[in-house]
């Protein structure tokens, strides 16, 4: 199948930096790329939908100054958290899919980000 | 209400038994679905889309239920290696798009 890759897999950042995460298609290009957020033992939740070359769309309270996504590629996506609290500690993880809605979309391996 | 709800379990059954997991939907709407595997502090991975009409693959069975908006998953001849969080997913559209994810059924198979 596809390969989405997630760099980096783990960081720990101090209260107060920011902190990017790539997520990459290596195989495909990705028109559209997702970002979820995973909390322990709770469900995967979903932050924003990026379209390559315009400006993502954020779900219902996740702030869009916090969490910037960048999408300027067909094969790269940037998370910035930005001014990072250890609240944001969490699991991120991108999916991206090739075209159609109804195409697979693949999962990155995630980046676990603790934040002290 | 959770759009999607499952019970977290865990389950915990013997190798080779036959295990059942239940996922409930709230959003009618809904045109996608699907089961996802998870792995401890890994991505999730598809396990298997969910037709209407039920589908098997190997020892997996899905079957979706609409009008009771109810989507189950069967293990048959459980290995040690099914140990896993399955997640339940829907989507209003097709699968490439977003994804509702339950909060997941943890699956131990045991010797």
């Amino acid at each position: 199948g596809a390969v989405v890759s997630q760099h980096p897999s783990r960081v720990i950042c101090k209260s107060g930096t920011s902190v990017k995460i790539e997520c990459r298609s290596l195989d495909f290009q990705a028109t559209t790329m997702f970002w979820y957020r995973q909390f322990p033992k709770q469900s995967l939740m979903l932050m924003a939908t990026s379209n390559e070359g315009s400006k993502a769309t954020y779900e219902q309270g996740v702030e869009k100054d916090k969490f910037l996504i960048n999408h300027a590629s067909l094969t790269l996506s940037t998370l910035t958290v930005t001014s990072a609290h250890p609240e944001d500690s969490s699991f991120y993880i991108c999916s991206a899919r090739a075209g159609a809605t109804n195409t697979e979309a693949f999962f990155g391996q995630g980046t676990r980000l603790t934040v002290v | 209400r959770k759009e999607v709800e499952q019970d977290p379990g865990p389950f915990n059954v013997p190798e080779g038994a036959t295990v059942a997991f239940n996922c409930t939907y709230s959003n009618s709407a809904s045109q996608s679905f699907f089961w996802y595997r998870q792995d401890c502090r890994k991505e999730p991975k598809l396990l298997m889309s969910v037709y209407s009409s039920g589908n098997e693959d190997g020892r997996f069975t899905a079957q979706l239920n609409r009008a009771s908006q109810y989507i189950s998953l069967l293990i048959r001849d459980s290995k040690l290696s099914d140990s896993a969080t399955y997640l339940c997913v829907v989507s209003l559209t097709g699968g490439g798009n977003k994804l509702t994810f339950g909060t997941g059924t943890q699956l131990k198979v045991e010797l």
